[in-house]
């Protein structure tokens, strides 16, 4: 069974902080890793893709991939309290078309 | 950017009856439909993959009987819960893989704004 794992939260970080969102999966053939943020009762809103070993940062949101340890996290620096939500990682295996998501971090960012 | 449009946004019905979901992609076409189910503080869970002109392909322990998936043109799918029932009460959402652009690797997909469906 491909899994894509993530601890349920809440993070709660106060405002300004970094928050590190971390996610494993469990399928060696995953090769593309997505974070979503999903406000409540709203669809999930994609904010990272990442497809190669390292780091990719985009604004306030980095991104790290470890294919070897199967690991994959997103930093949010400076945390506001808009960014409070639930994040979803995703992995898909290439030519499958499919995301496997894990079930999601709440972070909470105080004010 | 490409937006699928997904309606209803909530729905109410009485135990038996069957509810249609429709997501329409705007501005784009699109090849393939998932459709996801979300219980509360759970995952997005994919029940089926529909492509246009097919059948549908559907998850393990997904009925395909109950949940009947249409995606007769490029721009339109319809998910229809069939008999419904309290336990199928969920947050169902379609996301939109677009024509011409690549799988996962690409970021090529557009999610709904989901449909809040409780059975009484």
């Amino acid at each position: 069974q491909k899994e894509v794992e993530q601890n349920s939260g809440p993070l709660s970080v106060p405002e300004g902080a970094i928050a590190s969102l971390n996610c494993t999966y469990s399928d060696r053939g995953s090769q593309s890793f997505f974070w979503y943020r999903q406000y409540s009762g709203k669809s999930p809103e994609l904010i990272m893709s990442i497809y190669s070993n390292g780091d990719k940062e985009d604004g306030r949101f980095t991104a790290q991939l470890n294919k070897a340890s199967q690991y994959v996290s997103l930093l949010i620096r400076d945390s506001q309290p808009s960014d409070s939500a639930t994040y979803l990682c995703a992995a898909a295996t290439s030519g499958t078309y499919k995301y496997i998501f894990g079930t999601g971090t709440r972070l909470k960012v105080l004010a | 950017g490409a937006v699928v449009s997904q309606h209803p946004s909530r729905v109410i019905c009485k135990s038996g009856t069957s509810v249609k979901i429709e997501c329409r992609s705007l501005d784009f076409q699109a090849t393939t439909m998932f459709w996801y189910r979300q219980f509360p503080k759970q995952s997005l869970m994919l029940m089926a993959t529909s492509n246009e002109g097919s059948k549908a392909t559907y998850e393990q322990g997904v009925e395909k009987d109950k949940f009947l998936i249409n995606h007769a043109s490029l721009t339109l799918s319809t998910l229809t819960v069939t008999s419904a029932h309290p336990e199928d009460s969920s947050f169902y959402i379609c996301s939109a893989r677009l024509s011409g652009q690549g799988g996962p690797s690409k970021g090529g997909y557009t999610f709904g704004s989901g449909t809040r469906l409780t059975v009484v």
